[in-house]
């Protein structure tokens, strides 16, 4: 797995509650990014981050936002969770640029009620 | 622009059969075209990817076919086994930015 861990692996959760969803990388990558998956989307990129402070929005960030103050952590926040947020999460590194193998971490399920 | 669309949905094959999953993109900014190998309850991994400069490449069972005037790619697993049974993610993405686009997935069940 390229040496990334994802924390909590699962969670459960109230609507309404704010949750932080933790990466760590220890490759020393610097592009770094969150999927979300769900049953017959693939995975759709939420926010991705080029470098330490810098990030950027995918095709799903509404609701999430994004904080990565050291190469190798990146933080995904759901402000306030909604049901519609509940799915598999998934944090992935890549050293270049997009022409590029990303490495994917194994995942956290995230349930809101 | 951005999609990849991708076929079939669900795919079973019988042990030593040929897979087939195919995809298809839009846009022609697209120069990289991976296939992402994902087991239960795991990470999606990289299995095989190509660049458009050439129209095959094979890695042990695994052969990519492109077709670029066509914009259509296709994995092939050839003798395929119990252990090839997962999903398969095709994607594409290209030099103009840092976003990689995933086909809807293939969930492969090879039979025994």
């Amino acid at each position: 797995d390229a040496g990334i861990t994802q924390s909590p692996r699962h969670k459960v959760t109230e609507t309404g509650t704010p949750v932080t969803l933790r990466c760590h990388q220890t490759e020393n990558h610097r592009y770094m990014y969150w999927y979300r998956q769900d049953p017959g989307h693939g995975l759709r990129l939420i926010h991705y981050s080029y470098g330490v402070k810098d990030t950027d929005k995918g095709e799903v960030s509404d609701g999430y936002s994004v904080s990565r103050s050291k190469t190798e952590d990146f933080l995904l926040t759901l402000e306030s969770a909604t049901s519609s947020q509940t799915s598999v999460y998934f944090c992935a590194t890549g050293a270049s640029k997009v022409s590029d193998t990303q490495y994917f971490g194994p995942g956290t399920r995230l349930t809101v009620l | 622009q951005q999609q990849v669309k991708q076929s079939p949905q669900s795919l079973i094959v019988q042990k030593g059969g040929i897979s087939i999953i195919n995809c298809a993109y839009e846009n022609t900014a697209f120069d990289y075209f991976p296939w992402y190998q994902q087991f239960p309850g795991k990470g999606p991994a990289l299995l095989i990817a190509i660049r458009p400069d050439v129209s095959e490449k094979k890695e042990g069972r695994f052969t990519i076919s492109f077709n670029k005037s066509a914009k259509q790619f296709s994995l092939h697993i050839m003798d395929s086994q119990p252990g090839d049974s997962a999903t398969y993610f095709c994607a594409a993405s290209g030099m103009g930015g840092f976003k990689t686009i995933f086909g809807a997935g293939t969930r492969l069940f090879v039979k025994a």
